[in-house]
């Protein structure tokens, strides 16, 4: 079955410490997206990418970094300059152009900064 | 510049009883509007979308929403609730093809047997 692959579920870091949250998706989908969400305040845009080896900053990019080096992986690094790093991250994917915009999600990563 | 409104971050409905939940949504061009649901834990589905086709839409788990364009509203309903739809609600609004996606806050349904 076609879908969107998150790892791990679930991740502890130290403070200090860099962590990679991967994504993977078998849809054939040209764009992907990391959202990240808190409680109360929906789901925020971190980076994006419409092709492979280009990627955009979204609403709250500092602290994240991103590579897209493969059409199907796009894995997010949180880094130790992002203040407030414990949330819930969901990686998304679509299709570019032609389409309803409608996004396709992962079943997420929760991080947990001890 | 599009945006969402989702009205009550929490809503309590008894078991059986109508599920109203409020959507109201600025766009700047015909915009694509989408409804989805989030159980804890886990990743969004969509639940219904309006593409224009429509202003009805007829949506998984019995859940339809209807789009006024008049109101600038797509509010999600279903005629009785179950307590499996008890989950978070998003609402969210894309100006089509590659254009960004827009979400709400998000309204939590609670269902009271």
């Amino acid at each position: 079955d076609g879908g969107i692959t998150q790892s791990p579920k679930y991740l502890f870091r130290k403070e200090g410490q860099n962590v990679t949250l991967s994504c993977e998706q078998n849809l054939n989908h040209d764009a992907m997206y990391w959202y990240r969400q808190d409680p109360g305040q929906g789901l925020r845009l971190i980076y994006y990418s419409q092709i492979v080896n280009d990627f955009q900053k979204g609403d709250i990019a500092e602290g994240y970094s991103v590579s897209r080096e493969k059409k199907e992986s796009f894995p997010l690094t949180v880094t130790s300059a992002q203040k407030n790093p414990t949330a819930f991250y969901l990686c998304a994917s679509r299709f570019r152009q032609g389409n309803t915009g409608e996004l396709f999600f992962g079943e997420g990563s929760r991080l947990t900064v001890l | 510049a599009q945006s969402v409104t989702q009205l009550g971050s929490h809503v309590s409905v008894s078991e059986g009883a109508l599920v109203l939940l409020r959507c109201n949504y600025s766009s700047s061009v015909p915009p694509y509007l989408f409804w989805y649901v989030q159980y804890p834990n886990q990743g969004l589905q969509l639940l219904l979308k309006y593409t224009s086709a429509a202003t009805l839409v007829k949506g998984i788990n019995g859940f339809e929403a209807e789009f006024k364009k008049s109101e600038t509203s797509f509010h999600l309903t279903k005629p009785s609730a179950h307590m499996s739809d008890a989950a978070e609600y998003f609402c969210a609004v894309s100006e089509g093809g590659y254009q960004k996606v827009t979400f709400g806050i998000g309204t939590k349904l609670q269902v009271i047997p």
